[in-house]
């Protein structure tokens, strides 16, 4: 069964610094990545995906993040965030033939 | 184009009530799923319909019900609340139900069972 471990529960960041999100996910087969945000008192939408090709991935409001296939990592980043950003992310993992599995979420709290 | 809607938003329930939670979607998608968010669990897959006229138990089946309506309506069921059904429940759906599909969220209903 796969299951996904986002290390960080909650992550407070001052405004126009960066931030890593981080994820690690275990599988033992090809896996497809994803990267969700939910804003406050909102459903989850698509922040960014991995499906194949190049490991460093760009999404929406300037977020990328990298598979790393070694280190069975998803980590999500953004250079300088604002505070419109606040909000909660999660990481999810879908196999061939399985189920979507969602990480536990990290808060992000952007503070001016 | 409304994506995903979910009915009601929030839901206070004695014990032993029932109710149902109701979804529908305007994407023409094939798949919808239900999930619950508790802190800090992320989402779990309570069910999910592939296609219209399906429906499979997901991680977390035990004490609901769910009926795909048509393409369009995927309802949830709860026979009898439990405090232990204290969630949020999202309802999702995707055009087709591979692994490679983005979903799509609703905005959720909070439920409070006491």
């Amino acid at each position: 069964a796969q299951s996904v471990t986002q290390l960080d529960s909650q992550v407070p960041v001052f405004e126009e610094a960066p931030v890593e999100l981080r994820c690690n996910y275990s599988s033992s087969v090809s896996v497809y990545l994803f990267w969700y945000v939910q804003y406050p008192n909102q459903g989850l939408q698509l922040l960014l995906k991995y499906l194949s090709g190049s490991t460093l991935v760009k999404g929406i409001n300037g977020f990328e993040a990298e598979f790393n296939k070694s280190q069975t990592s998803f980590h999500l980043r953004k250079p300088s965030v604002h505070i419109s950003d606040t909000a909660e992310y999660f990481c999810a993992v879908r196999a061939a033939g399985n189920k979507l599995t969602f990480g536990g979420g990290t808060r992000v709290l952007v503070k001016p | 184009n409304a994506g995903v809607t979910q009915t009601p938003k929030f839901q206070v329930l004695k014990t032993g009530q029932s109710m149902t939670l109701q979804c529908a979607q305007d994407m023409n998608h094939n798949s919808m799923y239900w999930y619950r968010q508790d802190p800090g669990m992320g989402l779990r897959l309570i069910y999910y319909s592939a296609s219209e006229g399906t429906t499979d138990k997901g991680e977390v089946p035990n004490g609901y019900n769910v009926s795909r309506l048509n393409k369009r309506e995927f309802s949830l069921r709860l026979e009898s609340a439990a405090p232990s059904q204290t969630s949020v429940y999202f309802c999702a759906s995707s055009e087709y139900p591979g692994h490679q599909e983005t979903q799509y969220f609703g905005p959720g209903t909070r439920l409070l069972v006491l």
